[in-house]
């Protein structure tokens, strides 16, 4: 069994909806909660961190953890097309130093 | 500030071939980390160095990868001899500390036919 479960999609969504993009996770230990977005041939760019429970927002994105539930989200308001891309979900335990990622969710907003 | 560079940006190799990855991190920052993602599969962490030390490397698949980071700057990955399986995208990640964000690489793109 994966440690980080994302659903791959593609997820294709008009613009201006509202995104839900979700992962969950088996491991408790789990402490840090990422968000990557990767455009096509890039690396992965940090979107959002959170630290345990809880919601944290910037701008047109959202974060939520439940650590009880061990289930994170990250939704996007007013989606944009420069928002396609594929979006990973990433975590780590108490020391930080090594990241279980999602396979990542490949979302695609029409104009 | 340049972001992570990563050389070469495709290889393509024969099995059984040997191959070198390079990285070079943000100026400045001790922290280092390779991954990989194998075709399908999502990444995963392979190892992490602090300066020029091995932190971390229970990702290391087999001891036909060697990483190096002498003098604590650039980081060499390298694969002898390479099999099919070790095809994937090779990412190197940066951080200043290990507390903070680590930043990535675009990718090595590396095929064994």
């Amino acid at each position: 069994q994966k440690e980080v479960e994302q659903d791959p999609g593609p997820l294709s969504v008009p613009e201006g909806a509202i995104v839900s993009l979700n992962c969950t996770y088996s491991n408790s230990a789990f402490q840090y909660f990422m968000w990557y977005r990767q455009y096509s041939r890039k690396g992965p760019e940090l979107l959002m961190y959170t630290y345990s429970s809880g919601n944290k927002e910037d701008g047109r994105f959202t974060a939520q953890v439940d650590k009880s539930s061990k289930y994170i989200s990250l939704f996007i308001r007013d989606s944009q097309p420069s928002d396609s891309a594929t979006y990973l979900c990433a975590m780590s335990k108490y020391n930080f130093n090594k990241f279980y990622f999602g396979s990542g969710t490949k979302l695609n907003v029409k104009p | 500030e340049a972001g992570v560079t990563q050389f070469p940006s495709h290889s393509v190799i024969e099995k059984g071939q040997t191959v070198t990855l390079r990285c070079d991190p943000i100026s400045g920052h001790d922290n280092l980390y390779w991954y990989r993602r194998v075709m399908g599969k999502e990444i995963k962490f392979l190892l992490h160095f602090v300066k020029e030390s091995k932190q971390d490397e229970s990702g290391m698949p087999n001891n036909r990868f060697l990483a190096e980071r002498t003098g604590g700057t650039y980081s060499t990955l390298k694969v002898q001899p390479a099999e099919l399986e070790d095809s994937g995208v090779y990412f190197c990640a940066s951080s200043a500390t290990v507390l903070e964000t680590q930043y990535f690489g675009p990718g090595t793109r590396l095929l064994v036919l």
